[in-house]
């Protein structure tokens, strides 16, 4: 079974710029999770999207927006890019299970802003 | 707020002894334990995952969960250079419907 998969690998973008990283599940897995990475914060949760809905939100500003779709593949945006959005991005897809969402992790996107 | 609290480290111990990782999490009505590798410049992949208080085995790896004291660990029997990585804690608040929240992790570093 394939992975979940992340494009692009690789981006870098300027101020004020926007982007829109992808990414597609593990087959059969209808929840996508989005996460920032740096290292002072560590992984800090974006948002939770399920059978095209957003199920939860982290605490990060409206220049974050994420969605998707039937296919269970999901897309963020990051619209008037800033410095401080220099980070890996991490997409996890889950299914559930007995006691708990066990989510996989792509190979994340890494964006750097100057 | 909950959360997750891992000593950042790093944590050194030599080729074949038991490295020790331990979290902490602020949330009592947390359900679901996970505790994730990270290699330098990869992404996260989850090494085991715990629901139930004491311990859970899987070849070098035991995790051990203390609901009481909210309390998680994760020892690494045997341990190898190839286990040098950062180990995230992640908790689950309940099953399915609530986002993960992972600590800032452990840098483990085994000394041949």
């Amino acid at each position: 079974k394939a992975g979940v998969t992340q494009t692009p690998r690789y981006l870098i973008k300027t101020r004020g710029q926007q982007v829109t990283l992808s990414c597609s599940p593990i087959s059969g897995h209808r929840s996508v999770s989005w996460y920032q990475q740096t290292p002072g914060q560590g992984l800090q949760f974006l948002f939770e999207y399920f059978s095209e809905t957003q199920r939860n939100k982290g605490n990060f500003p409206g220049r974050f927006s994420g969605r998707q779709f039937s296919n269970s593949r999901s897309e963020m945006n990051v619209s008037t890019l800033e410095l401080g959005d220099s980070a890996l991005y991490l997409c996890a897809s889950s299914s559930p299970t007995g006691g708990g969402n066990i989510q996989y992790f792509g190979a994340g996107t890494r964006l750097s802003v100057l | 707020q909950k959360e997750v609290e891992q000593n950042s480290g790093p944590l050194s111990v030599p080729e074949g002894a038991i490295a020790s990782l331990n979290c902490t999490y602020s949330d009592r009505g947390s359900q679901s334990f996970f505790w994730y590798r990270q290699y330098s410049g990869k992404s996260p992949e989850l090494i085991m995952f715990i629901y139930s208080n004491g311990d859970k085995e899987d070849g070098r790896f035991t995790a051990q969960l203390n609901k009481a004291s909210q309390y998680v660990s994760l020892l690494i029997r045997d341990s190898q250079p190839s286990d040098s990585a950062t180990y995230l804690c992640a908790v689950n608040e309940s099953p399915g419907n609530t986002p993960l929240v992972f600590g800032k992790g452990t840098r483990l570093s085994v000394i041949a």
